[in-house]
């Protein structure tokens, strides 16, 4: 059971918007800032966004992040078949003083 | 270009010690904090544990007992030790350098460590 909670899947076609979002508490989300990681079949996960909205050099702009209390969203827009991945987030807990991540959530492209 | 490769054995026996190295090029790990990942085949990822610049660390509640992180400067180069594995610990393990609140921004290709007799 993982500390944040994804929707273990998602799906879209070619070109169309979708989200992705992350539950946690006060002791992690709450308190401290989002990190996406995207993780392409095969390979180590890539940073996608940090610190909750901000995009690494290299990052499309397609990819975008918000947050809320104690949620957190990636949001990916303009969909592409390259997309098709495992999408992950992170947040520091100052309970656990870990970080913790959700369980990941798989993007299907249709 | 920051570049990081872990190393060590990819069979471990039960009840045994798990021990791996992460070599880091084109940046000093005098200079970020250095975690240890790992995430078991078909499942998500799990943070172990990180090293501060000042060689502090703080590790995963659940591994605590069970993990040391250490830092050699002369080596570049940064290790995990994993005490009495199980299957359990059968996992990809990957390192990456870490940049406080910002998250993880380089990362090893991991590397299959399998617990079995």
């Amino acid at each position: 059971q993982s500390v944040l909670t994804q929707p273990p899947s998602a799906s879209g076609t070619p070109g169309q918007r979708v989200t992705i979002s992350c539950s946690g508490s006060s002791s992690n989300i709450g308190s401290n800032t989002v990190n996406w990681y995207q993780q392409l079949p095969g390979t180590a996960p890539k940073l996608l966004i940090n610190t909750n909205t901000q995009r690494p050099s290299g990052v499309p702009d397609r990819f975008s992040g918000s947050k809320s209390g104690t949620s957190a969203s990636l949001a990916i827009s303009g969909l592409q078949s390259e997309d098709e991945a495992d999408f992950y987030c992170a947040s520091w807990d100052d309970s656990l003083n870990a970080w913790v991540f959700g369980g990941g959530t798989k993007l299907t492209v249709l | 270009q920051v570049q990081l490769q872990e190393s060590g054995p990819g069979l471990v026996k039960p009840s045994e010690t798990l021990s791996l190295n992460c070599t880091v090029s084109g940046d000093s790990i005098t200079s970020y904090h250095w975690s240890w990942i790992r995430q078991p085949a078909g499942k998500g990822l799990e943070w172990i544990g990180r090293i501060y610049i000042s060689g502090s660390t703080d590790y995963n509640p659940s591994l605590k007992s069970r993990v040391t992180i250490s830092a050699d400067t002369s080596k570049n180069q940064f290790s995990l030790k994993l005490s009495s594995v199980t299957a359990a610990d059968t996992a990809v393990y990957y390192c990456a350098r870490d940049v406080w609140e910002q998250g993880n921004d380089y990362w090893g290709p991991g590397t299959l460590v399998t617990v079995s007799s």
